[in-house]
Formats: structure tokens, C-alpha cells, sequence
């Protein structure tokens, strides 16, 4: 199993550009999370689909938009890239009876220039 | 006021020591996950409580829902525990498996 996947691992963009980040998860999850990491900041909730065929914002949905593919993906995009933009970015997925424990995949950095 | 508050931010200490992190939390809650952030930035899920206390190896948990307060203590410390630890918590009204994030305690274990 490789649990939660991302992709890419690390891009810079500049401003105004659009990029999709993807993740996917082979544990059958029926929920899966977008987060922003932030220096001095916790983890913070972009959107979340709670099971296929559905999306809801989280804390900080502005300047982004998701898509749940199917049970396993999870994509997120960012039509034009600004510089506040500019964090770490997390996929996750927990599945229900296991008491909300989350598994993340390993990050995607992102600089916008 | 964050609804879960950490400290310290920071924390430093020698191999050996024995090692407390807390966590605060302002809103009624369902679950308090303790999580570690790797150096190279993975995050891994250590502890789910809902109440009481739960060990792993050196790691354990504690939590007092009428306080609401936990902490996490590492006994015998070692420079490889060296990490971000992370307080989430799931509150009673949050629809879902959504939860909200503590600053995260840096600490750094030095041989």
C-alpha cells in the first residue's frame, strides 16, 4: 500500500498561473482533506469531501477549487496563483469506525512568485 | 484565542530528559489526536484520546475532558524524537471527521 500519494512534490509558479495538485489514496478511504501549512500557523482546512461525489469548504477556501474524481483522488486547483498562495500543502483521508485518524501524504511545496 | 492552544512553541532538551507538551483546548470535543511532523515534513497520527490515557514505546497521551487540557510526555528522550508535535481536536458540533489544529511545539533533542 502507499497510503496517500501527492503530486507534484515541489513547483514554482508565477503569479497568475494555474496548476492542479493531485493526491490519491489506495486505502479505501471515504474522506479525504486539502490542508495549508503556514510558518507559525497549524494545519489549515481548505476544502474536505467527506465521501465520493461530494466537496465542502473548509477554512480557507478562496482562490482555490477541488474535485473528487472518485473514491481514491482528490484534486485541488488553483486557477491564479498569487503570492499569499505561497505555503505548503497537505492531502489527507481518514475513514469512518477509525475514530477520524487521518493519514497525510507527504506534502507539496509551493512558491509563487 | 485559537481553539487550541500548545506549549511551549519551542522546547529544547538533552538526550534522556523526560519531555511534556500540552495542549488547550476552548470548545467541547469528540476526540484529541496527537500527531509528529518528521523533519522532512511527513505527518503521522501517534494518538486518538477521548478520554483517560494511552502509551506507545516511550509516547504517552493523557487527557482531561472536564479541563480540557492534554498532554504528551516522552520519557528518556532521544535526539531521533525530534519533530513538530501537533494537538488536533474534533469538536462535539463539527460535522464530519474535520478537525482544527494546535500551532505545533518544536522540539529538538540534542545528544
Amino acid at each position: 500500500n502507499a497510503g496517500v500519494t501527492q503530486t507534484p512534490k515541489f513547483q514554482v509558479l508565477k503569479t497568475g498561473q494555474s496548476m492542479t495538485l493531485q493526491c490519491a489514496q489506495d486505502m479505501n478511504h471515504n474522506s479525504m482533506y486539502w490542508y495549508r501549512q503556514d510558518p507559525g500557523m497549524g494545519l489549515r482546512l481548505i476544502y474536505y469531501s467527506a465521501s465520493e461525489g461530494t466537496t465542502d469548504k473548509g477554512e480557507v477556501p478562496n482562490g482555490y477549487n477541488v474535485s473528487r474524481l472518485n473514491k481514491r483522488e482528490f484534486s485541488l486547483r488553483l486557477e491564479s496563483a498569487a503570492p499569499s498562495q505561497t505555503s505548503v500543502y497537505f492531502c489527507a483521508s481518514s475513514a469512518p469506525g477509525h475514530r477520524d485518524t487521518q493519514y497525510f501524504g507527504p506534502g507539496t511545496r509551493l512558491t509563487v512568485l | 484565542k485559537n481553539e487550541v492552544e500548545q506549549s511551549p512553541q519551542n522546547l529544547t532538551a538533552q538526550e534522556g530528559e523526560f519531555i511534556t507538551i500540552n495542549c488547550s483546548y476552548s470548545v467541547g470535543i469528540s476526540a484529541l489526536h496527537w500527531l509528529q511532523q518528521h523533519p522532512g515534513g511527513g505527518i503521522v497520527s501517534l494518538f486518538m484520546l477521548s478520554s483517560g490515557k494511552k502509551k506507545h514505546g516511550r509516547l504517552i497521551a493523557t487527557i482531561n475532558i472536564q479541563e480540557k487540557h492534554s498532554s504528551l510526555h516522552i520519557t528518556a528522550s532521544h535526539p531521533r524524537d525530534s519533530a513538530v508535535y501537533i494537538c488536533a481536536v474534533r469538536g462535539e458540533e463539527t460535522s464530519g471527521s474535520r478537525l482544527t489544529f494546535g500551532e505545533g511545539t518544536q522540539l529538538t533533542v540534542n545528544p
